[in-house]
């Protein structure tokens, strides 16, 4: 069975601290997903990645970014968090057939 | 452009009556349709998807979702509703023309069934 996990399911956070969101996939998938979920808006794209140090935007990268040195592992970054970037953040990986597989998600919040 | 429209932001249906849950899309090409559901605190599980092929796709628990081109639409149905269905329901598409792999979500539907 394919799995995605996500390093922290609740995390508190201050104002203008740095904050590394990170995602590990055990199925050897090139293709990995940051979104966040709102309530009333649904799932948004922040950022994707297609391979190994390969990252396209997203439609709301704005004070986000992400690195993805190795294969199984995709991580989110904010610079300096604020308190609009509290939400719910999901990482997924996209199985062979086409399905994203989505890890259980990070409840952040930003005080 | 591509969207996602789920009209109902909830749906609320007795235990035992058959439900439905409204999703219309637009893309401009041919679309890779899917259904999730969010259990409360948890990620999202796949439910079912349209690629190619017969228009009614059947998923996991029993629901299955009806592809419709001229109408646009990829409903969720099923048959008799459960308590333990209730949860927060996603649609999403993907637009095969352009090669991307990303999902464009719908903002949910919350589905209450009240036994």
């Amino acid at each position: 069975d394919v799995k995605v996990t996500q390093s922290s399911r609740y995390l508190v956070k201050r104002t203008g601290e740095k904050v590394f969101l990170e995602c590990v996939q055990d199925m050897d998938h090139e293709n990995m997903f940051w979104y966040r979920q709102d309530p009333g808006l649904g799932l948004r794209l922040i950022y994707f990645s297609y391979d190994v140090k390969m990252k396209e935007k997203g439609d709301i990268p704005e004070g986000y970014s992400v690195s993805r040195e190795k294969k199984e592992r995709f991580s989110l970054i904010l610079e300096s968090a604020s308190t609009n970037q509290t939400s719910m953040y999901l990482c997924a990986s996209l199985t062979g057939a086409n399905e994203q597989f989505f890890g259980p998600g990070t409840r952040l919040t930003v005080l | 452009a591509q969207s996602v429209a789920q009209p109902e932001d909830q749906v609320n249906v007795a235990e035992g009556n058959p439900l439905t849950v409204k999703c219309t899309y637009s893309v401009s090409g041919n679309p890779y349709l899917f259904w999730y559901v969010q259990y409360p605190n948890r990620g999202l599980q796949f439910l079912l998807k349209y690629i190619t092929g017969d228009n009614l796709v059947k998923g996991s628990y029993g629901f299955e979702a009806e592809f419709n081109k001229s109408q646009t639409s990829f409903h969720l149905k099923k048959p008799s509703a459960l308590v333990s269905d209730s949860a927060l329901y996603f649609c999403a598409v993907r637009d095969i023309r352009t090669g991307a792999n990303n999902l464009f979500f719908g903002t949910g539907t919350r589905l209450t069934v009240i036994p």
